[in-house]
Parts: C-alpha cells; structure tokens; sequence
C-alpha cells in the first residue's frame, strides 16, 4: 500500500466550483505540504504544517485553503475554481530532521 | 527570482553512457541538497541527497557532486539505463536555520531521455 494517497486522482471541474483535494499518510510523519506543478514551472509550494495545530501559506496561497484533520490528514480547497488553477497537485510528507520529502501520486485537476 | 535553476530543460544520452545532470544556486544559505526523479503519472520520488559537509554523496549508479564555492551541483547517472528516462528535479532547503527555511525549493527540472 501507498504511504501517501490522494483523492481524487483526476478531477474536471468548472469555473467558480468549489474543490476539495485529499491526501492521506501512512508514514506516520508530523509535517505535511501542498504543492502545484505547471509545465515548466517546477514544484511551488502552497501550504504546509508542521503539526495539526500549524498551517503556513506557502509561495503560492491565494485562492487556496487547506484543512489538517489529524496528523495523517491534510485537504486542500479551492473556494471558487478558477481555469489558471489548471495543474497537477502533489501531497508531500517530511519528518524532521532531514526533511526529506515524500510525495503522493498526484492529482491532475482541470478547471473549464 | 530563482533560487534554484536547471538550465537545461532537456538531455539525451546513449544508453551505458554518463548522464550529467546539472543546478545551480544562489542562496548560500542552502545547506541540504536534494535529487528527485519524477515519471508521467506518478509523484516524485526521492533518489538521492548531500548535506554542504560533503562534496559527493555516491548510491550505487548515482553519484552527487557539490560544488559550494560555485554554488552548483550535478546528478552523475553511471551506466545511464533507459529506465532512467524521467523528470529530474533538483531541490535545497536551509535546513539548519529551521521553521520555513528548512522548506525545500524545487529547479524547474530536466527531462532525461535514455536512448536504447
């Protein structure tokens, strides 16, 4: 079994819906991220925490919303989707102290 | 601005050939280097690391050498096998300072095409 899932692994959606992507971990790891890649653009970072009770924006928060449910559970909403929002979406978990990060699958969502 | 580069987005190699991936740098606060591997449909997967107190770190065909004074480091893949076509990310965080800095920042990656 997987250590770090995402649901949906596709999602279609239209402009101005209201999205919300999972990610789930086994690992077990305190520390939990968000991510966008966009052709060309390499990984950029959304949100993360630390622990359930810490959540810090990331390089590129606006339009985002995430939620840490328990230690293994971090969601990442889209309040009002918006076509520019169009990318592949990774969940990644770390544990100090070398922070290496372990990514989930993915998530291609596409916004109409 | 990018703290992170990877200038070239593409490399072909022959297969049993070097493949040289290559990153540079600009913040000398970096001091944890990274090398992800990424396929089509798939996350990243983690291949290989080098904290600043070394200037190679080898496992097994993939070897990272870091040049600090340059503020560059390379991916050596030896015999390079058409299994290695992939995305190859680079990433370095600030770990020592800790709290945000210890976050990791991505290059744009290079494409790596293993030709049989």
């Amino acid at each position: 079994d997987a250590d770090v899932t995402q649901t949906p692994r596709n999602r279609i959606t239209k402009t101005g819906k209201r999205i919300m992507l999972e990610c789930s971990q086994t690992k077990g790891h305190d520390r939990m991220y968000w991510y966008r890649q966009d052709p060309g653009l390499g990984l950029r970072l959304i949100y993360y925490s630390f622990d359930v009770k810490d959540i810090n924006k990331g390089e590129i928060s606006d339009g985002y919303s995430v939620s840490r449910q328990a230690q293994a559970k971090f969601s990442l909403s889209l309040e009002s989707a918006i076509p520019n929002q169009t990318a592949l979406y990774f969940c990644a978990t770390s544990v100090p102290p070398t922070d290496t990060q372990y990514f989930g699958p993915g998530t291609r969502l596409t916004v109409l | 601005d990018q703290q992170v580069k990877q200038n070239s987005p593409s490399l072909s190699v022959q297969e049993g050939r070097i493949s040289i991936l290559n990153c540079d740098y600009t913040n000398s606060m970096f001091d944890y280097f990274l090398w992800y591997k990424k396929y089509p449909a798939e996350g990243p997967t983690f291949l290989i690391s080098i904290s600043s107190i070394k200037d190679k770190n080898e496992d097994g065909r993939f070897t990272v050498f870091l040049n600090k004074s340059a503020k560059h480091l390379s991916l050596h893949i030896v015999p390079s096998q058409p299994g290695d076509s992939a995305v190859y990310f680079c990433a370095a965080s600030a770990r020592n300072y800790g709290g945000s800095q210890g976050n990791l920042i991505f290059g744009k990656g290079t494409k790596l095409s293993v030709k049989p």
